[in-house]
């Protein structure tokens, strides 16, 4: 069965210092991956999404990630954090099947003046 | 504008007494989801519909019930709510063969 790992479930950075928040999928077959942010008290909003074509990701807010196979990583970054980031962020993944999302358990960005 | 909502937002009930949330999307998806989210543990699949009568059962469906009788709507329905039901929810809808997926703006559902 499919998994995402999320290491870290709180990052603390300071405002302008790089964010790095840390994704593995375990898949034999490399799937589509993604990123979620969720702000407090909001639904999910899709930041950045793999789809096989380039392996480094350019998403909404500066955020980008970078799809390693060999490290089956898919690690979200930023290069200087704002006070707006702060929020939780998770990683997902679809098999090719389309059939279903496997979550991240999530990991909660706190930006520090 | 396309989107997935839910109802109620907030709900606050008391145990063994049912209730439905509602579910509901305006862009003739196919693929229809319930997740519960609990801190630490992300969002987890309830139970998932591919198409109208079409449903099957997610990572945690006990306790819940769902029922896919119209494209549009999904409703998770639980028969006797427990404590251990306090959550989260979100429903989500996504076209057949898509890989982006809609979000409803969830509902923070107590159990006492």
């Amino acid at each position: 069965a499919q998994s995402v790992t999320q290491l870290g479930s709180h990052v603390s950075v300071s405002e302008g210092a790089l964010v790095l928040l840390r994704c593995n999928y375990s898949s034999s077959v490399p799937p589509y991956l993604f990123w979620y942010v969720q702000y407090p008290n909001q639904g999910l909003q899709l930041l950045l999404k793999y789809t096989s074509a380039a392996t480094l990701v350019k998403g909404i807010n500066g955020f980008e990630a970078e799809f390693k196979k060999s490290e089956t990583s898919f690690h979200l970054t930023k290069p200087s954090a704002h006070m707006s980031d702060a929020a939780e962020y998770f990683c997902a993944s679809l098999p090719y099947n389309f059939n279903k999302f496997y979550f991240g358990s999530g990991t909660k960005l706190n930006v520090k003046p | 504008e396309a989107q997935v909502t839910q109802n109620p937002r907030y709900l606050i009930t008391v145990t063994g007494k049912k209730l439905t949330v509602t579910c509901s999307q305006n862009m003739n998806h196919e693929y229809m989801s319930w997740y519960r989210q609990d801190p630490g543990l992300g969002l987890r699949q309830i139970y998932y519909s591919m198409n109208v009568e079409v449903t099957d059962k997610g990572d945690v469906p006990e306790g819940y019930k769902v029922s896919r009788k119209e494209k549009r709507n999904f409703p998770l329905i639980l028969e006797s709510p427990s404590p251990n039901q306090t959550s989260l929810y979100f429903c989500a809808s996504r076209a057949g063969g898509q890989d982006t997926q809609y979000f409803g703006p969830g509902t923070r559902l107590t159990v006492l």
